[in-house]
């Protein structure tokens, strides 16, 4: 069975630009789930989408940050624009309807300079 | 906000030895205590969980101890090897049809030979 898919894998930005994720879930899970770990530091959800409705949002900073899950599938992690402050690794997550485990993706890294 | 709060940050043990990680929690809104094990590089994944109607579960060198009460729950390593070494992360999900992850700050084992 294939993983999350992240991409891309590492990317590196200058502040005020900006820069979009994507991740493909797990065939068959309804819920993903867009994390954000800074380092050293455990992750933060920024947001969960229940197919394609988004469930919680409550941390997103949607002044600069904005995702979309089209079809209830694939997912797109958007940052525009950039600060220092969002250099952090982006884990893609998902999991069936409430399920016990959630499955990560290996990140993507994103350095903001 | 709840919160779960993780100890210690880092942690040396000697091969065979056992490393303990301990967590505690706020709020009793939480169903579900799963441990992430994450290698450089990757993401998380599930180690081991547990259901607060359980006092410990046990899967292999893995042990789950968990103490509804005092709200605080612990992993142990039984006879630690070298490739346990990685970050562990305690987490905690909340109830409702949400049922999002709260995650602690992390601990980052290192088992040395």
């Amino acid at each position: 069975e294939a993983g999350v898919a992240q991409s891309p894998r590492y990317k590196i930005i200058e502040k005020r630009q900006s820069v979009a994720f994507w991740c493909n879930p797990i065939s068959g899970h309804a819920t993903l789930y867009w994390y954000q770990q800074i380092l050293g530091q455990g992750p933060k959800l920024l947001i969960q989408f229940q197919n394609n409705g988004v469930v919680d949002d409550s941390q997103l900073p949607k002044d600069r940050f904005s995702a979309e899950r089209l079809k209830g599938v694939d997912s797109t992690l958007k940052i525009q624009p950039a600060k220092l402050e969002d250099s952090a690794v982006y884990l893609c997550a998902s999991s069936t309807d409430r399920g016990n485990t959630i499955y990560f993706g290996e990140g993507s890294w994103l350095t903001v300079v | 906000q709840q919160q779960v709060k993780q100890s210690p940050q880092s942690l040396i043990v000697q091969k065979g030895g056992i490393s303990i990680i301990n967590c505690a929690y706020e709020n009793t809104a939480f169903d579900y205590f799963p441990w992430y094990q994450q290698f450089p590089g990757k993401g998380p994944a599930l180690l081991i969980a547990i259901r607060p109607d359980v006092s410990e579960k046990k899967e292999g060198r893995f042990t789950i101890s968990f103490n509804k009460s005092a709200k605080q729950f612990s992993l142990h390593i039984m006879d630690s090897q070298p490739g346990d070494s990685a970050t562990y992360f305690c987490a905690a999900r909340g109830t409702g049809t949400a049922s999002k992850l709260t995650f602690g700050t992390g601990t980052r084992l290192q088992v040395t030979l």
